[in-house]
């Protein structure tokens, strides 16, 4: 079975400044996809970025990045020049493959409580 | 993008009776379509795939008769909370996929059981 954990129930950071989430995940797959969703308070999940686990090369979504360590089966989330828009609960996600035209569940961590400071 | 909706947003009810709710694909098809739980300041948790012309796979621990879920077309799945008790209150999400690699979610269901 799947696991993943994140680690920091709440962090803060002052705006503009640039924050990293971690996760970690725990898996005998090969083929699946990373996910990190933001919730804000109107609980709307909202997906900031996706890591193909094939794909060596780091997800890039404009101030959010991850940094995907296939082997140390890590995955972290950057957000540069933080916003006081980026206050939310932030949830790291596995999804394995099954198929192109296939949908399989998503396994989400516990979240982490990000607020952003004016 | 693709869009998911969810009906209702918000529902009280008193204890006993059974609660209705509806996720719709509004511009997919979606065979296979998910319910979560969402308890106040903690993570999604999977209750039960929903299969569109067959039965639902639920999650260990989930009862299957309390959480009925049908899936009668390839853009609804319906999760019906039988005889709801306070206990059952809580925040109800739903995701469908058009395609591997990708999910969406709808804008959940609040329950509250008096």
């Amino acid at each position: 079975a799947q696991t993943v954990t994140q680690s920091q129930p709440e962090m803060s950071v002052q705006e503009a400044e640039t924050v990293t989430l971690s996760c970690t995940y725990d898996t005998s797959e090969s083929n699946y996809y990373l996910f990190w969703y933001k919730q804000p308070p109107s609980r709307q999940m909202i997906l900031v970025i996706r890591q193909e686990a094939y794909k060596q090369q780091n997800a890039t979504e404009n101030r959010f990045s991850v940094n995907f360590q296939k082997a140390a089966k890590s995955f972290s989330l950057k957000i540069s020049d933080s916003q006081l828009g980026d206050t939310a609960m932030y949830f790291c996600a596995f999804m394995k493959l099954v198929g192109y035209s296939s949908a399989s569940k998503i396994i989400f961590g516990s979240g982490t409580r990000l607020s952003i400071r004016p | 993008g693709a869009v998911v909706s969810q009906h209702p947003s918000w529902v009280i009810c008193k204890s006993g009776t059974s609660v209705k709710i509806e996720c719709r694909s509004l511009d997919f098809q979606a065979t296979t379509m998910f319910w979560y739980r969402q308890f106040p300041k903690q993570s999604l948790m999977l209750m039960a795939t929903s299969n569109e012309g067959s039965k639902a796979t639920y999650e260990q621990g989930v009862e299957k008769d309390k959480f009925l879920i049908n899936h009668a077309s390839l853009t609804l799945s319906t999760l019906t909370v039988t005889s709801a008790h306070p206990e059952d209150s809580s925040f109800y999400i739903c995701s469908a996929s058009p395609l591997t690699g990708e999910l969406f979610f709808g804008e959940g269901s609040r329950l509250t059981v008096l």
